[in-house]
């Protein structure tokens, strides 16, 4: 019973290096999220999926991009690595019931750190 | 204003206590409601939802306060094992979009000491 996986689980960039985040949900979710969390910070959201093809931005969108091919994939993209993305990121997922949006469902995280 | 706005904390409690943590919200159209655990920077995991009438599990009482827009959670007879932090999460449901957004309290760090 896998969930929601994200791989990889630590990274160490470079400044101006680029990567993906890759989250995989096996649960056929409509809605997937990207977020970050800082020490003091709370879970803050980069950008969401509501559905296969879509995607928009959070409340920190800047210097990510995403794209959700797939409806049980999302990936997070970083293009050009800053300091300032140092963070663990989460994934998450959840479905809408009846009209309310239900529980998310989150990955492991993944610790990046920026050099 | 934050959309979710929790106790600031943290609470320090030994054990056996009862303790409690409010949360606030600013938007009235919010339709679900939430308290996640999370330990030392894993995932946030669920706790409990809860519901317009309240809702208990074993030592966990949720209430929800629509008309003051807060979200409480209530734990009896603490354990060691309850220190963590302790996440309110509120979605929005958007309509049209069908799309709920999670937003997340900062938390509130829970250490329960002998």
């Amino acid at each position: 019973n896998a969930g929601v996986t994200q791989t990889p689980k630590f990274r160490v960039l470079k400044t101006g290096q680029s990567m993906t985040l890759l989250c995989a949900q096996d649960m056929n979710h409509e809605y997937m999220y990207w977020y970050r969390q800082d020490p003091g910070m709370g879970l803050r959201l980069i950008h969401y999926s509501v559905g296969e093809g879509t995607t928009a931005k959070g409340e920190v969108p800047d210097g990510y991009n995403v794209s959700r091919l797939k409806k049980q994939n999302f990936l997070l993209g970083l293009e050009s690595a800053a300091p300032s993305q140092t963070s663990v990121y989460f994934c998450a997922s959840s479905f809408l019931s009846t009209g309310l949006t239900t529980e998310a469902f989150f990955g492991q995280g993944t610790r990046l750190t920026v050099v | 204003r934050k959309e979710v706005e929790q106790d600031p904390g943290p609470f320090n409690v030994p054990e056996g206590a009862t303790v409690a943590f409010n949360c606030t919200y600013s938007n009235s159209a919010s339709q679900s409601f939430f308290w996640y655990r999370q330990d030392c920077r894993k995932e946030p995991k669920l706790l409990m939802s809860v519901y317009s009438s309240g809702n208990e599990d074993g030592r966990f009482t949720a209430q929800l306060n629509r008309a003051s827009q807060y979200i409480s959670l209530l734990i009896r007879d603490s354990k060691l094992s309850d220190s963590a932090t302790y996440l309110c999460v509120v979605a929005f449901y958007a309509g049209g979009t069908s799309y709920g957004k999670l937003t997340f309290g900062q938390g509130t760090i829970l250490t329960v000491h002998p």
